[in-house]
C-alpha cells in the first residue's frame, strides 16, 4: 500500500505560468516532507523541504504548502521555466525532523513536469 | 566533494548471472541507502545502513538480493542469480542528518541494470 501518492503522472504548463504539483500521504506519523527533482540519467536532487510544525516554506521560485488535516502537500513553482522540466518526487519521513533515529524516506512515484516555451 | 559515486553506470547481463553494484558515499556521511526505481513501483527503499551496520532491510525483495558495507566508504548491492524482473535503475544515497530542516539524502547518478 502506497503511503505517499502522487496521483498525476504528468503535468504540462506554459513558461511563465505557475506549476502546482500535488502529493497525498496516509501515514499520520510523517513529520518531515521533501521534494526532489530528477533529470534523465541523473539521481534525484533535493529541492525543498517542510516540517510538520509549519504549513509553508519558500525558497525563491519554489514554495511547499502542507495541509496536515488533509494529509496533503503541494509544490508551487512560479514562474515556471523550461529548465524546470523534470520528474518531481515527493518524499516523507516519520522520525527525521523530530530528532528520532528513523531517517528512512518513503517516496511517491513522481510527476513528470514539462514546461513549454 | 565528488558526491555519491556509483559504478557501473550501465550493466547488461543475462538471466542467472551474478550482478554487483557499487557505491561510494560522500565522505563523512554515516547513513547509506540503496533504492530501486521502476515504472510500476517508483522509487523504493531496499536497505539502509548506519555506521556500516544494516538498520532496515525490509525492502529487499528476495534472498537473491544482498547488500554489504565493509567500511564507511564503500557498499555493494549484489543480485544472485539475476532475473529479467530485476531490470531497473538502482540508486545509492548518503546522508548525515542533524535534525535540521536542511537535512536531506544525496543521491548518486544510478546504475541502469538490464537483465536479458
Amino acid at each position: 500500500d502506497q503511503q505517499v501518492k502522487q496521483n498525476s503522472p504528468s503535468l504540462s504548463v506554459q513558461e511563465g505560468r505557475i506549476s502546482i504539483l500535488n502529493c497525498d500521504y496516509t501515514n499520520s506519523m510523517f513529520d518531515y516532507f521533501l521534494w526532489y527533482k530528477k533529470y534523465p540519467a541523473e539521481g534525484p536532487t533535493f529541492l525543498i523541504s517542510i516540517s510538520s510544525i509549519k504549513d509553508k516554506n519558500e525558497d525563491g521560485r519554489f514554495t511547499v504548502f502542507l495541509n496536515k488535516s488533509a494529509k496533503h502537500l503541494s509544490l508551487h513553482i512560479v514562474p515556471s521555466q523550461p529548465g524546470d522540466s523534470a520528474v518531481y518526487f515527493c518524499a516523507a519521513s516519520d522520525g527525521w525532523y523530530s530528532g528520532g533515529s528513523n531517517y528512512k524516506l518513503t517516496f511517491g512515484k513522481g510527476t513528470l513536469l514539462t514546461v513549454n516555451p | 566533494d565528488a558526491g555519491v559515486i556509483q559504478s557501473p553506470r550501465h550493466e547488461v547481463t543475462e538471466m542467472g548471472q551474478e550482478v554487483t553494484l557499487r557505491c561510494k558515499p560522500i565522505s563523512g556521511h554515516d547513513y547509506l541507502f540503496w533504492y530501486r526505481q521502476t515504472m510500476m513501483r517508483g522509487l523504493e527503499l531496499l536497505i539502509y545502513f548506519n555506521n556500516n551496520v544494516p538498520i532496515d532491510d525490509s525492502g529487499m525483495p528476495e534472498d537473491r538480493f544482498s547488500a554489504k558495507m565493509p567500511n564507511a566508504s564503500f557498499s555493494t548491492l549484489k543480485i544472485q542469480p539475476s532475473e529479467p524482473r530485476d531490470s531497473a535503475v538502482y540508486f545509492c544515497a548518503s546522508s548525515n542528518p542533524t535534525g535540521q530542516i536542511t537535512d536531506t539524502q544525496y543521491f548518486g547518478p544510478g546504475t541502469r541494470l538490464t537483465v536479458l
